[in-house]
């Protein structure tokens, strides 16, 4: 299993609409979590940090449920300019046998919203 | 604006050449950061950890002697691709935690993007 799946899309959705996206991990200790956007050939930028008791801002609310280990992120009335591909990023365990403080990446779900 | 600034945004080179990339923190002090490198349609993978004032972590896989990596100060950390060749064309990326500790999320700089012919 990978350490963290998402579904890569594309979505191709109409402006306005409402997009959800899903996201497992597989280390159950797993100690914070995130969503970043990264635009084509550019570099991630943190959308939002995921916690326990969900947390919305604006247009995107982003929820964790440790015990399935799954993370959402639910975009609202999407915009032109949310074109992306998003990404579920997952910062281990200090156990982990990595490096401490690193990240774990998913591959992205790609996000297109049309006029 | 950017708080972890990179240098430079492209490189094009001749197999065998050396490739130093830079990564900087702006307005903060960063003991560690990372390196990272995305293939195409791949996700983000750490390649090592930066340590100032100590020697650099490697992920599995990753060769050190050709991947040389400095962090001579708080705010500067260098990755050095070392004779490299057309397969580490690549997009390499630093990173560094702006504010709470090794769990908080971190910040990208503009990444260096590497074609070896």
């Amino acid at each position: 299993r990978k350490e963290v799946e998402q579904d890569p899309g594309p979505f191709n959705v109409p402006e306005g609409a409402t997009v959800a996206f899903n996201c497992t991990y597989s280390n159950s200790a797993s100690q914070s979590f995130f969503w970043y956007r990264q635009d084509c050939r550019k570099e991630p930028k943190l959308l939002m940090s995921v916690y326990s008791s969900g947390n919305e801002d604006g247009r995107f609310t982003a929820q964790l449920n440790r015990a399935s280990q799954y993370i959402s992120l639910l975009i609202r009335d999407s915009k032109l300019s949310d074109s992306a591909t998003y990404l579920c990023v997952v910062n281990p365990s200090l156990n982990y046998g990595g490096s401490q403080g690193n990240l774990i990446f998913g591959k992205g779900t790609k996000l297109s919203v049309k006029p | 604006g950017a708080v972890v600034s990179q240098h430079p945004s492209w490189v094009i080179c001749k197999s065998g050449t050396s490739v130093k990339i830079e990564c900087r923190s702006l307005d903060f002090q960063a003991t560690t950061m990372f390196w990272y490198r995305q293939f195409p349609k791949q996700s983000l993978m750490l390649m090592a950890t930066s340590n100032e004032g100590s020697k650099a972590t490697y992920e599995q896989g990753v060769e050190k002697d050709k991947f040389l990596i400095n962090h001579a100060s708080l705010t500067l950390s260098t990755l050095t691709v070392t004779s490299a060749h057309p397969e580490d064309s690549s997009f390499y990326i630093c990173s560094a935690p702006l504010g709470g500790g090794d769990l908080g999320p971190q910040h990208f700089g503009d990444g260096t993007r590497l074609s070896i012919l």
